[in-house]
């Protein structure tokens, strides 16, 4: 069964530190693995985007890594801020679909306090 | 920011009544889908269309009907809102690529 597991469930830090949400798949074709970032009450909006031959992809404070062996990936965010307050969103696509067939994991929900 | 818009934003409204919830996106995507998140759970998937006049169900069992009559509008509606209906409904709309692009959500509350 394909499935996407996100760890932890949710997360409290200190404006200013770092911290790393983990993403693991079973997914199977691969095609390619997003993350999302949905602010309360908004949509989803891409972060980064990594295919099976990308080990890392960075987007200003975000990085992301992508173990296609072990179906795993990582989202760090450096010198957190208030405005990252927000859920984070691991999501997979298979490569046998024409629709972009996409499995959401049910994201990490992260609180920066000042 | 995606150019894609979910009307109402937030709808609290009785049992039994209908409602139609409205989404639309001038990017000119073929793709477009609908899906029903509750807080803390992951995107379930409830309908999706490849075009005009196509509509497909996902994978979560919904009670509600879409329509695809222009490319830019797919529009969502429930014939009789019952209370477990409430949840927030994200609309979404992709080109060739995977990419979805999603609206700002309505979130129901059915009393």
């Amino acid at each position: 069964k394909n499935q996407v597991e996100q760890s932890p469930q949710s997360l409290i830090i200190l404006e200013g530190k770092n911290c790393t949400l983990q993403c693991n798949y079973t997914v199977s074709p691969f095609s390619n693995l997003r993350w999302y970032k949905q602010d309360t009450g908004r949509g989803p909006v891409s972060l980064t985007i990594m295919t099976f031959s990308e080990n890392t992809k960075s987007n200003g404070r975000y990085t992301a890594t992508l173990d296609a062996d072990t179906k795993q990936s990582s989202l760090h965010i450096t010198a957190s801020q208030l405005s990252d307050s927000a859920s984070y969103i691991c999501v997979v696509s298979d490569r046998g679909s024409t629709l972009g067939r996409l499995y959401f994991g049910r994201g990490t929900q992260l609180t920066v306090w000042p | 920011e995606a150019d894609i818009y979910q009307t109402p934003r937030y709808l609290v409204i009785g049992t039994g009544k209908k409602i139609t919830l409205e989404c639309s996106q001038t990017m000119g995507h073929d793709k477009m889908y609908w899906y029903q998140q509750d807080p803390g759970m992951e995107l379930h998937l409830i309908h999706y269309s490849y075009g005009v006049n196509s509509t497909e169900k996902g994978d979560l069992s919904s009670e509600s009907t879409v329509s695809r009559i222009r490319t830019e509008h797919f529009p969502l509606t429930l014939e009789s809102a019952r209370p477990s209906h409430t949840s927030q409904y994200l609309c979404a709309s992709s080109d060739r690529g995977d990419e979805q692009y999603f609206g700002p959500g309505t979130r129901l509350t059915v009393t």
